[in-house]
């Protein structure tokens, strides 16, 4: 099954500030999902983008994805310090499985 | 709406003790159910998935083993921890009927071997 692998591990910026986190995967997908996860809690689904598309948004969140350089990134805009939470993409295959990786930290400072 | 319930929250377990945690779904039927786990500073690892009653695929060959006894029961056990069994076990489904197959998280369990 696919993999994504997040970049960069870390960020940290400040509130008000947009936060650019990127993805990538190295085989063909049919969707690709972004995931978040506040600590010590389980993952929140939260946008997803298919093979077809380009560019997706949801309130403060845009996701893009190149399927030629089988990359995606997702930009949160004026972010917020409850936006501090580790971000996981999650590319799909063929199959019903998904695979995560390691994640982005984002760390938000008031 | 649907949810998903795991228990317990936290446990802490001796080495070569049992385990036993459970997840369950309410407002969904025919879900496909899966256990992952996570490693301090790691990603997910899918431990096990399940596309219905008593079918179980396992992804990664360790001292775990899953069982489905019902549509929406799903269990994660061992008969004997190890130190490395430690971690924070999430419990996920989703939609069979779903294109896209989005997947949602139960709350988790952290589970420490001592």
């Amino acid at each position: 099954s696919q993999q994504g692998e997040e970049d960069p591990q870390a960020l940290s910026i400040q509130e008000g500030e947009n936060a650019t986190m990127n993805c990538s995967y190295k085989t063909s997908i049919n969707n690709l999902q972004w995931y978040r996860q506040n600590s010590g809690r389980g993952l929140v689904h939260l946008i997803l983008i298919r093979s077809n598309e380009r560019e997706k948004h949801s309130g403060r969140l845009r996701v893009t994805l190149d399927t030629s350089k089988k990359s995606s990134s997702l930009l949160i805009t004026a972010s917020r310090a409850a936006d501090t939470a580790s971000y996981f993409c999650a590319p799909r295959g063929s199959n019903y499985k998904l695979t995560f990786g390691k994640g982005t930290l984002l760390t938000v400072n008031p | 709406s649907q949810t998903i319930h795991q228990w317990p929250a936290t446990l802490v377990q001796p080495v070569g003790s049992p385990l036993s945690l459970e997840c369950t779904v309410e407002g969904t039927s025919n879900p496909n159910l899966y256990w992952y786990r996570q490693a301090a500073g790691r990603g997910l690892q899918l431990l096990f998935y399940s596309v219905g009653i008593g079918q179980i695929s396992s992804e990664v060959p360790q001292n775990l083993s899953a069982s489905r006894p019902q549509d929406r029961q799903f269990i994660l056990s061992s008969k004997k921890l190890l130190l490395s069994d430690s971690g924070f076990y999430l419990c996920a489904w989703s939609n069979r009927d779903s294109r896209f197959y989005e997947q949602y998280f139960g709350p988790g369990t952290r589970l420490t071997v001592t």
